[in-house]
């Protein structure tokens, strides 16, 4: 059974047109990360939480923002979106039994 | 700033054969090293990870080898199988903040 489950699978929003990501996790785990992936890329961290404290990556626009209102669910939310956020965004938290983390299967979003 | 890079961004193989995959990583106080595949359209899979006070461990198929001297990481999979083709991370987790950072990635083709 998936650990870490992202909705939708695909999205495709108007350039300027705010859209939200979902992510949830099953493992009752107190972290939880959101990467951006774009083509040929690899990951990159936006920001995460441990437990209802938000760390922001320095680098991550502040276009994007983040909720997460209990321990299981996270969002992330793009304000107005550009062409440059089309990209793969993939939730993560801590894994069990290995030092990595588990990801879930990502929500490859598309601005036109 | 610190980050993780691998040698080669695509490698072919005959099924069958052994496959290489390396990394080398610039920042010698990270704690932990993280093997991940990742197929078309999905999110990242935990292949193997080893821990800086090893220089080797083994799984099923999949030996990582850890060089700190050297600062480089490698992944050896054993017959190799078309199964195996995706694109493969290096990550290491920093060990301030327990971040995991990705390196570019190498794509690996298995040829039946």
């Amino acid at each position: 059974d998936a650990m870490v489950i992202q909705n939708p699978r695909y999205q495709v929003t108007q350039f300027g047109k705010p859209v939200t990501l979902s992510c949830s996790q099953t493992l009752n785990h107190n972290v939880m990360y959101w990467y951006q992936q774009k083509s040929s890329q690899a990951p990159k961290l936006l920001f995460h939480y441990y437990d209802k404290d938000f760390n922001n990556e320095a680098d991550t626009p502040d276009n994007f923002q983040s909720r997460r209102p209990n321990t299981s669910f996270c969002f992330l939310d793009i304000r107005s979106p550009g062409l440059g956020d089309t990209a793969m965004y993939l939730c993560a938290t801590s894994s069990t039994g290995s030092y990595g983390y588990t990801f879930g299967s990502g929500t490859r979003l598309t601005v036109v | 700033g610190e980050s993780v890079g691998l040698h080669l961004p695509t490698l072919s193989v005959q099924e069958g054969d052994n496959s290489i995959i390396n990394c080398a990583y610039s920042n010698s106080a990270s704690d932990y090293f993280i093997w991940y595949k990742q197929e078309s359209g999905k999110g990242p899979q935990f292949i193997i990870d080893i821990r800086s006070n090893m220089d080797k461990r083994q799984g099923q198929r999949v030996t990582v080898l850890l060089n700190k001297t050297v600062k480089h990481l490698s992944l050896q999979i054993a017959a190799t199988q078309p199964g195996d083709s995706a694109v493969y991370f290096c990550a290491e987790k920093d060990n301030q903040g327990g971040k995991l950072i990705f390196g570019q990635g190498t794509e690996l083709s298995v040829k039946p």
